[in-house]
């Protein structure tokens, strides 16, 4: 138990679908992740929060669009989504951001049909 | 591509056996981290080791960094069946403020 806790746990949608993936801490951290884990790659680094300000947006379709309503609360909502967003959804969330040890949620298994 | 990356991609060995994995980075660092990650799981925390650090040790986890070869290693004494997992390094580049992952070793440590 990191700390850091995501629903749904697994989702399946789709195409024409919406929906939200939701991640939850109560460290006191500032900062706050999503990353996407395909098969047989790198963890990608999607979207960063810095304060509840998003610091960084690597190149992420519109399609994935994120909301940080608190330091404690962090979201990704989802619309039509492309079968090749199937993957491991991955939030985490650190003291500081960059330098400091990352916490992680347990993931949300989506597939999109 | 500012990821690190892992060798070997897969590891298989006998319980009691060490493991040793192996990372390479391209650009300067901060500091590297060790995670691990049971199958469709989160990645858990290892071991932290700062870019003036040449060693660090935690229970049966040893790790190494060479900062003149970009490299970074990490080793698991005495495994366990439980030791089962994926393990990733990931730097956290100066300048960046992020950290990058590598695909990661698959261990499997079979009783």
């Amino acid at each position: 138990e990191t700390g850091v806790t995501q629903t749904p746990r697994h989702l399946v949608m789709g195409m024409t679908n919406k929906k939200s993936l939701k991640c939850e801490q109560h460290l006191g951290h500032n900062a706050m992740y999503w990353y996407k884990q395909s098969a047989k790659k790198p963890l990608e680094l999607m979207f960063v929060y810095s304060l509840e300000e998003r610091v960084e947006n690597n190149s992420v379709p519109s399609r994935f669009s994120p909301e940080c309503p608190n330091s404690s609360h962090l979201f990704l909502h989802l619309h039509t989504l492309q079968p090749e967003d199937s993957a491991l959804y991955l939030c985490a969330s650190s003291r500081e951001q960059g330098s400091t040890e990352a916490f992680f949620g347990q993931g949300t298994r989506l597939t999109v049909v | 591509s500012q990821q690190g990356e892992e060798d070997p991609q897969a590891l298989s060995i006998q319980e009691g056996e060490n493991a040793t994995m192996n990372c390479s980075y391209k650009t300067s660092i901060n500091n590297l981290q060790w995670y691990r990650q049971n199958s469709g799981r989160g990645l858990v925390h290892l071991i932290l080791i700062r870019s003036n650090e040449r060693e660090k040790h935690s229970g049966r986890l040893r790790v190494t960094l060479d900062t003149s070869k970009k490299s970074s290693s990490l080793l698991i004494t005495a495994s366990r069946a439980a030791d089962t997992a994926s393990y990733f390094c990931a730097t956290d580049q100066t300048g960046a403020n992020n950290l990058f992952f590598g695909t990661g070793t698959r261990l499997t440590v079979i009783p």
